[in-house]
């Protein structure tokens, strides 16, 4: 697409529940990148995608999360028995990553997590 | 680790007028890549300038330049020509070339332009 989609862009669960936050990134980017925004705060890094590997997930906060990128495309952030502090903007970026230069990231506009 | 600071959580400026956005960073490399992404209500990161660490010359984008001191660790935006439209949070970010391929984000400043 010309674009980052995230979906859905609001969701409000309750305390316990599991969500799936999905990403569709911009065609022929080979990363991908899941960043998680609390209020107030920069968007701080979660996992990091090239083809359908995790090339680095050491940002993800506990066993809870995981996320999944089976055909190198499209991926999905699964968050298991939510608690209150998940609640943040969930942001997907991609890029067409290059072997010299800048990694320049193309933003979704994210998806708002609430979990009451 | 790689560490972005940005002192000022909230700014204002007159529209037309010049306003300056402060950013600082902790690097022990050499070869990184320094960005100001905006931020308006609509939660889309928006990519405004970038400055490669190797190059003296200060990026500029139309009526956005960056004041890039690498000794000092300082990384700085100016908005010329302040516009409504640039109301928004602003982000500075460090990316390390062959290093972890994350942008490391500071927790940003709120700009407001007023008319």
């Amino acid at each position: 697409g010309a674009g980052v989609s995230q979906t859905p862009s609001n969701k409000v669960t309750e305390k316990g529940k599991y969500v799936e936050l999905r990403c569709d990134p911009i065609s022929g980017h080979t990363a991908l990148y899941w960043y998680r925004q609390s209020l107030g705060q920069g968007p701080e890094f979660l996992i990091y995608f090239q083809g359908t590997g995790a090339a680095d997930d050491s940002g993800l906060p506990n066993d809870r999360f995981f996320a999944v990128r089976p055909e190198g495309s499209v991926s999905t952030l699964k968050i298991q028995r939510t608690e209150r502090g998940d609640s943040a903007v969930y942001l997907c970026a991609s890029s067409a990553r290059r072997s010299s230069g800048a990694n320049v990231l193309t933003f979704g506009a994210g998806s708002r997590l609430t979990v009451l | 680790a790689q560490t972005v600071t940005q002192s000022q959580p909230e700014m204002s400026v007159q529209e037309a007028e010049t306003v300056t956005l402060s950013c600082t960073y902790d690097t022990s490399e050499n070869n990184y890549y320094l960005f100001w992404y905006k931020q308006p209500p609509s939660r889309q990161m928006i990519l405004v300038i970038r400055q490669e660490a190797y190059k003296q010359q200060n990026a500029t984008e139309n009526r956005f330049s960056v004041n890039f001191q690498k000794a000092a660790k300082s990384f700085s935006l100016k908005i010329s020509d302040s516009q409504l439209g640039d109301t928004a949070m602003y982000f500075c970010a460090y990316y390390h070339q062959g290093g972890s391929e994350k942008l490391v984000f500071g927790k940003g400043t709120k700009l407001t332009v007023n008319p």
